[in-house]
């Protein structure tokens, strides 16, 4: 597609619930990234994939967060049991490998609004 | 561990001035230097990048500096426009990209 596209764009969720989001990334490119903010904060980052190698995981929170990506293409994360220390904005991004190693940059799609109540 | 400073206060600067943000690191050695803008609502934009072994990168009205002794980068805005009013994120990276925490830029006419 032309752009990073997520979903949904704002989910709501009990406690105690498991949530799923969505990225799709821009065709062609081989690296993802997740990232969540919190408000007012900066960028964390979760995970990278870049193509069929081991996912970088290093900076998930704990062990309720995963993430997997299909086909080279779309990634899911999923959080379990959420809490409410998990409400912000995960952000996914994508990259062709020479971008993400220093040639351009990363882009961003517009996040996805995660509530836990 | 490594840490990423940039001014958590907003610059407030009048219509027609260089606005000039800092990014600041340290216990870090990144391959490169990226500079992003972000709106509210909405994902980070790729500006500029600049590497390890560049000094100064300009692109339009931007310019960036980096000074790897220093671990320290300049971003520059020059003849700054209300349009340019946003949070600019500095980021570093080797393979993945690790994010400051932004300064927000408010141009007024």
């Amino acid at each position: 597609g032309a752009g990073v596209s997520q979903s949904p764009s704002n989910k709501v969720t009990e406690k105690g619930k498991d949530v799923e989001l969505r990225c799709d990334p821009i065709s062609g490119h081989t690296a993802l990234y997740w990232y969540r903010q919190s408000l007012g904060q900066g960028l964390e980052f979760l995970i990278y994939f870049q193509g069929n190698s081991a996912p970088d995981k290093s900076g998930l929170p704990s062990d309720r967060f995963s993430a997997e990506r299909t086909g080279g293409s779309v990634s899911t994360l999923t959080i379990q049991r959420t809490q409410q220390e998990d409400s912000a904005v995960y952000l996914c991004a994508s990259s062709l490998v020479a971008e993400g190693q220093g040639r351009g940059g990363y882009t961003f799609g517009s996040g996805t609004r995660l509530t836990v109540v | 561990s490594q840490k990423i400073e940039q001014n958590s206060e907003a610059l407030n600067i009048q219509e027609g001035k260089t606005a000039t943000l800092t990014c600041n690191y340290t216990n870090y050695s990144p391959a490169y230097l990226q500079w992003y803008r972000q709106d509210p609502g909405r994902g980070p934009v790729f500006l500029l990048l600049i590497r390890e072994n560049e000094k100064e990168k300009r692109k339009e009205r931007l310019k960036v500096t980096f000074d790897t002794t220093l671990k320290q980068s300049l971003f520059h805005i020059t003849a700054s426009q209300p349009a340019d009013s946003a949070t600019y994120l500095c980021a570093l990276g080797r393979d993945k990209l690790i994010f400051g925490t932004g300064t927000r830029l408010q141009v007024f006419p």
